[in-house]
């Protein structure tokens, strides 16, 4: 059983283009997140959602849109898509919002922006 | 501005002998640090924990240990298995923060 799932796994766009990310978990948590891991490896959180409320929302240019429909899912909307978002999306998920709970994360989603 | 750094990108060890990866941090607000693993193509996966209030946390052939003063935390992993060649991600959270602040990994590789 798949714990934190997303699809695509692999997205290959033009720029300019809008596409999005989806993402589900099956445990039962309250809390979800998106990070992105950028060229230098680095993982950054995104966005975080708590019961479908938004608690974190880091510096992220607004061409980027979580939504959250239910406690089980994040889907990550991204307009007019930019060479710089290329970069591999981690979706993940706590119980609880507080950061000292287990994150389990899903297998990634690597976008490339041609 | 990176406040969670791991210096080494890579360590290679033989089976069976101690892996030691460290990690650094910066932000003194840090109160909680963890540690994932990756395998390619795979999320990170939670490894370990250890609170600001303890300096060392034992789970089995993984220990972690933190020396606050030195704003510097290790894992050790006894005996090393090729199993756990992957790459080690070392995160932090602050009080009041709730999302887990990543540094840039190092990958571990150990020969048979």
């Amino acid at each position: 059983d798949t714990a934190v799932s997303q699809t695509p796994k692999y997205l290959v766009t033009q720029m300019g283009n809008d596409k999005s990310i989806k993402c589900e978990q099956n445990l039962g948590h309250d809390t979800m997140y998106w990070y992105k891991q950028d060229s230098k490896k680095f993982l950054k959180i995104m966005f975080s959602y708590n019961n479908k409320e938004l608690i974190i929302n880091e510096t992220v240019p607004n061409r980027f849109s979580p939504k959250s429909p239910d406690k089980a899912h994040l889907n990550l909307h991204i307009n007019s898509l930019e060479l710089g978002d290329s970069a591999v999306y981690f979706c993940a998920s706590s119980e609880g919002g507080q950061g000292y709970n287990e994150q389990f994360f899903g297998p990634g989603t690597r976008l490339t922006v041609l | 501005d990176q406040q969670v750094k791991q210096n080494s990108p890579s360590l290679s060890v033989q089976e069976g002998r101690i892996s030691i990866l460290n990690c650094d941090y910066t932000n003194s607000m840090f109160d909680y640090f963890l540690w994932y693993k990756k395998y390619p193509a795979e999320g990170p996966t939670f490894l370990i924990s250890i609170s600001s209030i303890k300096d060392k946390n034992e789970d089995g052939r993984f220990t972690v240990f933190l020396n606050k003063s030195a704003k510097h935390l290790s894992l050790h992993i006894v005996p090393s298995q090729p199993g756990d060649s992957a790459v080690y991600f070392c995160a932090a959270i602050d009080t009041g923060r709730r999302a887990l602040t990543f540094g840039s990994g190092t990958r571990l590789q150990v020969q048979p």
